[in-house]
């Protein structure tokens, strides 16, 4: 059973671009969680999907950040227009929609923006 | 809203030494409570989970935890450390209904020769 698959691994872009991170969840689980997490700091909770839903988008910016998880197909966290600010490791992580509801990460996106 | 609190962002323990490592949530009804490391560059990784089947429960590697209801607490032990323990470790704590989850700021072991 594969694990979570998060590509790309590693993502340069320019300032004003745009980033679009992707995430597969593991086989069978139906929830998709986005993370940041910056050098030094914690997990940073930003949203919290399930198909086709934005159950909580809580920790996400309000701008220029978005998410979805379709139907088909994986997760996408979009960036548009990127400032160094958001140069940072990006965790998605999965889980089933049944207790105890433990998450199982990926090995993160590292966003570097210059 | 549930909460939970690592005490000490940093922890340096001797090789060979007791490993503690200490997390408290804040909940009135018990929840389900999960221990996370995480190595240099990589993704966080389960050690071990509580779902109230038993109070001390044992994960990966050689750790363990104990619930403690009358102390909201769930400590992270290991008996002895290795080189090799040394990482970022994060406690998190489940809602019962799955919709809310929680980690602490993450405690950092270092293990000393």
């Amino acid at each position: 059973n594969a694990g979570v698959m998060q590509n790309p691994r590693h993502l340069v872009r320019r300032r004003g671009q745009e980033a679009r991170l992707r995430c597969s969840p593991m086989k069978g689980h139906s929830h998709v969680y986005w993370y940041r997490q910056l050098p030094e700091e914690g997990l940073k909770f930003m949203v919290y999907l399930q198909k086709e839903n934005i159950i909580d988008e809580s920790g996400m910016p309000k701008e220029r950040f978005s998410a979805e998880f379709p139907k088909e197909g994986p997760s996408i966290l979009r960036i548009q227009q990127v400032v160094r600010g958001d140069s940072a490791a990006y965790f998605c992580a999965s889980s089933v929609d049944r207790p105890p509801y433990e998450q199982y990460f990926g090995p993160g996106t590292r966003l570097t923006v210059t | 809203a549930q909460s939970v609190t690592q005490l000490g962002s940093h922890v340096s323990v001797s090789e060979g030494a007791l490993v503690l490592l200490r997390c408290n949530y804040s909940s009135s009804v018990p929840p389900y409570l999960f221990w996370y490391v995480q190595y240099p560059n990589q993704g966080l990784q389960l050690l071990l989970k509580y779902t109230s089947a038993a109070t001390l429960v044992k994960g990966i590697n050689g750790f363990e935890a104990e619930f403690k209801k009358s102390e909201t607490s769930f400590h992270l032990t290991k008996p002895s450390a290795h080189m090799s323990d040394a990482a970022e470790y994060f406690c998190a704590v489940s809602s019962n209904t799955g919709n809310q989850f929680y980690f602490g700021t993450g405690t950092s072991l270092t293990v000393i020769p």
